[in-house]
């Protein structure tokens, strides 16, 4: 079974900087079937990648996903005011279907 | 617009049993994968089960502490996917949320059913 590590727990910032949040998996993955989401308190979350670097669906462009192998990387490259929430990878494989990281939240410095 | 409505969350007893609804709209329902996530108060996300289309079968996979307790079933008739959970844990007591299921992501989300498992 594949383990999805985040890093970091949480990252304080300030609106305008840049954020980059990782998610690294137990062993290789395929980086069609990874995904990054948002969620903020009280609400659903909400797809941002998939693919490991399309966005989707009326996602803004400051919002960027790379990586392959073990190793991923979601940008947000100058936060706006409403970025600031809790992010989780996700992983798509046999057994169980769906991975999820344990999340990174970003909050304001 | 894409839509998914849950329903039918509640308070119960360890051992009990309930069933949660989705009812989809706003895309090909019948053609589409359908998950169930949830999430313990405070907790990440833990996936819990999924549905096939009708022409595969619906066939059905769950994850491993759900697996044998939990059924999902989908009515296209009615735009509507169901999670049947038997024998009730106090561990699964959380939000579940119904999704669309995306080239192996959940690309729409509904807002969610609460559980309660409590003696």
């Amino acid at each position: 079974e594949i383990v999805l590590t985040q890093s970091p727990g949480t990252l304080s910032l300030s609106p305008g900087e840049r954020a980059t949040l990782s998610c690294r998996a137990s062993q290789s993955v395929s980086s069609s079937y990874l995904a990054w989401y948002q969620q903020k308190p009280g609400q659903a979350p909400r797809l941002l990648i998939y693919g490991a670097s399309s966005r989707a669906s009326g996602i803004p462009d400051r919002f960027s996903g790379s990586g392959s192998g073990t190793d991923f990387t979601l940008t947000i490259s100058r936060l706006e005011p409403e970025d600031f929430a809790l992010y989780y990878c996700q992983h798509y494989d046999n057994s169980p279907l769906f991975t999820f990281g344990p999340g990174t939240k970003v909050d304001i410095k | 617009e894409v839509q998914l409505v849950e329903s039918g969350g509640g308070l119960v007893k360890p051992g009990e049993s309930l069933t949660l609804s989705c009812v989809a709209s706003g895309f090909p329902f019948s053609v589409s994968w359908m998950n169930w996530v949830r999430q313990a108060p405070g907790k990440g996300l833990e996936w819990v089960g999924r549905v096939k289309r009708n022409t595969e079968g619906a066939t059905t996979d769950f994850a491993a502490p759900v697996r044998g307790r939990f059924s999902i079933s989908r009515d296209d008739s009615r735009n509507t996917v169901s999670l049947r959970m038997n024998s009730l844990r106090v561990e699964d007591t959380a939000v579940y949320f119904c999704t669309k299921d995306y080239f192996g992501s959940c690309d729409y989300w509904g807002q969610g059913a609460l559980v309660t498992v409590s003696s």
